[in-house]
């Protein structure tokens, strides 16, 4: 079963606009991490944010957790047709190491 | 990232047939994990592996086995392919528990 669900299921912006997708999950975690996917290739990890952390960044990325409501945000700040992608998010839960994949939304960028 | 290889990168084969998937890595990590994608889907987890001698099921692993010949090498077998085992199929190492996972770029197995 799928942990995380993100919303939008598909989202399309102008370069150079901000690009926000949510991620929401149902139990406990130790961690949530984010991945990008280009077509048909092999996920790349971008960010992981422990249970404590409220918020990280990483370049043009920012996460946010809220764990009282059970749910991540990831913001491409800037973007750029190479964000161009699917993205993913993964939720740790605690005493299980096993990474658990949402569906994924699918970013477009339009030149 | 070439870190994690795996091979072949597509495969068609016939219902019934055995196949093999394999995965290398150099990135000298203890844990491998096997996943499925489906079109539009997020990944689901077959096989997971801790070290050689530990090898763990994971969320639909029946149709599959799976290989730790070495710390590097970890192999996924399809005993009898069947047609909804068409997918993506995806090798992945990390080196802690829960931690960021490092993937190879696929096979794309179709079953006729």
């Amino acid at each position: 079963s799928q942990q995380g669900e993100e919303d939008p299921q598909a989202l399309s912006i102008q370069e150079g606009e901000n690009a926000t997708m949510n991620c929401s999950y149902k139990t406990s975690i130790n961690n949530l991490q984010w991945y990008r996917q280009n077509s048909g290739r092999g996920l790349v990890h971008l960010i992981l944010i422990r249970s404590n952390e409220r918020e990280k960044h990483s370049g043009r990325l920012r996460v946010t957790l809220d764990t009282s409501k059970k749910s991540s945000s990831l913001l491409i700040t800037a973007s750029r047709a190479a964000d161009t992608a699917s993205y993913f998010c993964a939720t740790v839960f605690f005493g299980n190491e096993k990474l658990t994949f949402g569906t994924g939304t699918r970013l477009t960028i339009i030149p | 990232d070439a870190d994690v290889t795996q091979t072949p990168r597509n495969r068609i084969t016939k219902t019934g047939k055995r196949i093999m998937l394999e995965c290398s890595q150099t990135k000298g990590h203890d844990r491998m994990y096997w996943y499925r994608q489906d079109p539009g889907l997020g990944l689901q987890l077959i096989y997971y592996s801790f070290d050689v001698k530990d090898i763990n099921k994971g969320e639909i692993s029946d149709g599959y086995s799976v290989s730790r010949q070495a710390q590097a090498k970890f192999s996924l077998s399809l005993e009898s392919a069947i047609p909804n085992q068409t997918a993506l199929y995806f090798c992945a190492t990390s080196d802690q528990r829960g931690s960021t996972q490092y993937f190879g770029p696929g096979t794309r197995l179709t079953v006729l």
